[in-house]
């Protein structure tokens, strides 16, 4: 089966621009999570969403944010970029609260 | 919340020999930790997990230890192979996952 699917792989933004990232999730998974990675600060949680609803929120500034549609694919948007979003962003899937992830490959962000 | 923390940040083996990477978290609610390795250029691939009704695992030259009084739990991998090179993270989770810092784990052929 289809694993999850982010788009796009790569992505140049200008600071000051904003960014919206898609994710397709394992077909039948109703979870998913996002995380933004680092070299310095490893996999931080930046939001989950289930059943369109956004249900946990990592320590990230507003202008992060989600949805969710019907058929489980999610984006995510980031605005006013900064230098510092420069970073993998990945995206998992799950079945449900007691099932491992299924991750993307990521979105690697360049902010210049 | 929940922090993860996970030893060593780099590890060097020989082929053959074996690795093994320990990983403590603080919130004794956790219930599932599972492993993951992340390859260059690629998210992180789920490998093995365990649940705390349960002390160890095993897949192959894969396993997995839970030490639930101390808190801790360890990934093992035996008789390592250069395809084993790779970054290595710890979760552990209630319902949200908490990651440990990764283990860059590289194999000399």
């Amino acid at each position: 089966k289809a694993g999850v699917t982010q788009t796009p792989r790569y992505l140049i933004k200008t600071r000051g621009q904003q960014v919206t990232l898609s994710c397709s999730p394992i077909s039948g998974h109703r979870s998913v999570s996002w995380y933004q990675q680092t070299p310095g600060q490893g996999l931080q949680f930046l939001f989950e969403y289930f059943s369109e609803t956004q249900r946990n929120k990592g320590n990230f500034p507003g202008r992060f944010s989600g949805r969710q549609f019907s058929n489980s694919r999610s984006e995510m948007n980031v605005s006013t970029l900064e230098l510092g979003d420069s970073a993998l962003y990945l995206c998992a899937s799950s079945l449900g609260d007691r099932d491992g992830y299924t991750f993307g490959s990521g979105t690697r962000l360049t902010v210049v | 919340g929940e922090n993860v923390e996970q030893h060593p940040s780099t590890l060097s083996v020989q082929e053959g020999d074996s690795a093994v990477i320990k990983c403590t978290y603080s919130d004794s609610a956790s219930n599932y930790f599972p492993w993951y390795k992340q390859e260059l250029g690629k998210g992180p691939q789920l490998i093995i997990d365990i649940r705390s009704n349960v002390g160890e695992k095993k897949d192959q030259r894969i396993a997995v230890t839970l030490n639930k009084t101390a808190k801790h739990f360890s990934l093992h991998i035996t008789e390592t192979q250069p395809e084993d090179s790779a970054v290595y993270f710890c979760a552990a989770s209630k319902i949200q996952f908490y990651f440990g810092t990764g283990t860059s784990l590289t194999v000399i052929p």
